[in-house]
């Protein structure tokens, strides 16, 4: 089974603080994603890497950066984490190919207070 | 900006009853519709996907309806159970994107 383990389920974080998440795939994906999931927005798509050190913006990447320093795990940086950053956060990976299915992180639930 | 608008954002339906979730689409380019089951505490999981070259495909109680000259599709569910309660969400790529661009998602509720 394909496995894709974020490390944790929940986390509380202050305003300001700089907050790593670190999300591991078991399937040699190439592809690997951060998303946010809001009510009301669906997912959206902080960042995108497609290789090793490769990395390419998504639709709301103000405020995050993202890591890749190895195949397998992929790690979302919140720089100065802010309260509107309170969020579902999941992490996904695929392989390369067309229309190729994402499996998904179980997600990590954080509040910025 | 949202590319793929879905409606509703929830649903209650009676067990046994039909489950019907909508999606459309503005980019021409895309030609992969999965859709995500996702239940609570977990990540979402495929559940089904068409291409535009099919108008419909079925899996068991699970069918996607695909009209391509209106830019929608959408989900059914037949029978729908107490077990189908979850949040779905509907998604799109195109060729070479690698990514998913998904909708709003609809909590769907089944009453029993």
């Amino acid at each position: 089974d394909v496995k894709v383990t974020q490390s944790s389920r929940y986390l509380v974080k202050r305003t300001g603080e700089k907050v790593f998440l670190e999300c591991v795939q078991d399937m040699d994906h190439e592809n690997m994603f951060w998303y946010r999931q809001d009510p009301g927005l669906g997912l959206r798509l902080i960042y995108f890497s497609y290789d090793v050190k490769m990395k390419e913006k998504g639709d709301i990447p103000e405020g995050y950066s993202v890591s890749r320093e190895k195949k397998e795990r992929f790690s979302l940086i919140l720089e100065s984490a802010s309260t509107n950053q309170t969020s579902m956060y999941l992490c996904a990976s695929s392989f390369v190919g067309q229309n190729t299915e994402a499996f998904f992180g179980q997600g990590t639930r954080l509040t910025v207070v | 900006q949202q590319q793929v608008k879905q409606s509703p954002q929830s649903l209650i339906v009676q067990k046994g009853g039909i489950s019907i979730i909508n999606c459309a689409y503005e980019n021409t380019a895309f030609d992969y519709f999965p859709w995500y089951q996702q239940f609570p505490g977990k990540g979402p999981a495929l559940l089904i996907a068409i291409r535009p070259d099919v108008s419909e495909k079925k899996e068991g109680r699970f069918t996607i309806s695909f009209n391509k000259s209106a830019k929608q599709f959408s989900l059914h569910i037949m029978d729908s159970q107490p077990g189908d309660s979850a949040t779905y969400f509907c998604a799109a790529s195109y060729q070479g994107a690698q990514k998913l661009v998904f909708g709003q998602g609809t909590r769907l509720t089944i009453n029993p």
